[in-house]
């Protein structure tokens, strides 16, 4: 069966200082992978999207950035923060048109 | 830009109860649609697909309408464990990907 594993589940970091969070897929190849911010009471917004390894696109300009080094890792990173990054941060995978996505357990996000 | 509109309730509703809500959707060539369950603080969790025919599921059913471009989610029987934020999301993968609804919330009072 296919598992999605997010990590660290919460994080405090500092204005300025750098992120990164990982996400990795087990059990399929080659899936679609998303990363999702998600502010307090506010729906779920799409930051990145990549459909193979390399390939990203963005969704809203910031500065925050996202890599696929390998088919099934997917990574969101940041120079440096700033305070209006701070939310709940989801990555996701799913195989495509007309398919379910399947969700981390997602990284809450506070900068201070 | 495509866009999922919801109701955001809250919903109160008390135990026993039945509820249903709608979602509409923009793009009218979209094909493939779900319901999310999101609790506090947690990762939002594929509920059910909604197909064409509609479909149920023990005490949800989901309907599709294609001509008036909404689905629907009915929750009969409801129990405080419904409590949740339901998510409408319509997947037209690639560049699209996942639109998401901002949910609707849910609360069962007993």
């Amino acid at each position: 069966s296919q598992t999605i594993h997010q990590w660290p589940a919460t994080l405090v970091q500092p204005v300025g200082s750098p992120l990164s969070l990982e996400c990795t897929v087990e059990g399929t190849s080659n899936p679609n992978l998303y990363w999702y911010r998600q502010a307090a009471g506010r729906g779920l917004q799409l930051l990145f999207y990549s459909v193979g390894i390399g390939q990203i696109s963005s969704e809203v300009p910031q500065n925050l950035s996202a890599s696929r080094p390998q088919d099934r890792q997917f990574i969101l990173s940041s120079k440096k923060l700033l305070l209006s990054d701070s939310g709940f941060y989801l990555c996701a995978w799913d195989r495509g048109f007309n398919t379910e996505a399947f969700f981390g357990q997602g990284t809450r996000l506070t900068v201070v | 830009r495509k866009e999922v509109e919801q109701d955001p309730g809250p919903f109160n509703v008390p135990e026993g109860a039945t509820v249903a809500f709608n979602c509409t959707y923009s793009n009218s060539a979209s094909q493939s649609f779900f319901w999310y369950r999101q609790d506090c603080r947690k990762e939002p969790k594929l509920l059910m697909s909604v197909y064409s025919s509609g479909n149920e599921d023990g005490r949800f059913t989901a309907q599709l309408n294609r001509a008036s471009q909404y689905i629907s989610l009915l929750i009969r029987d409801s129990k405080l464990s419904d409590s949740a934020t339901y998510l409408c999301v319509v997947n037209e993968g690639g560049a699209d990907g996942l639109t998401f609804g901002k949910g609707t919330h849910l609360i069962i009072q007993p």
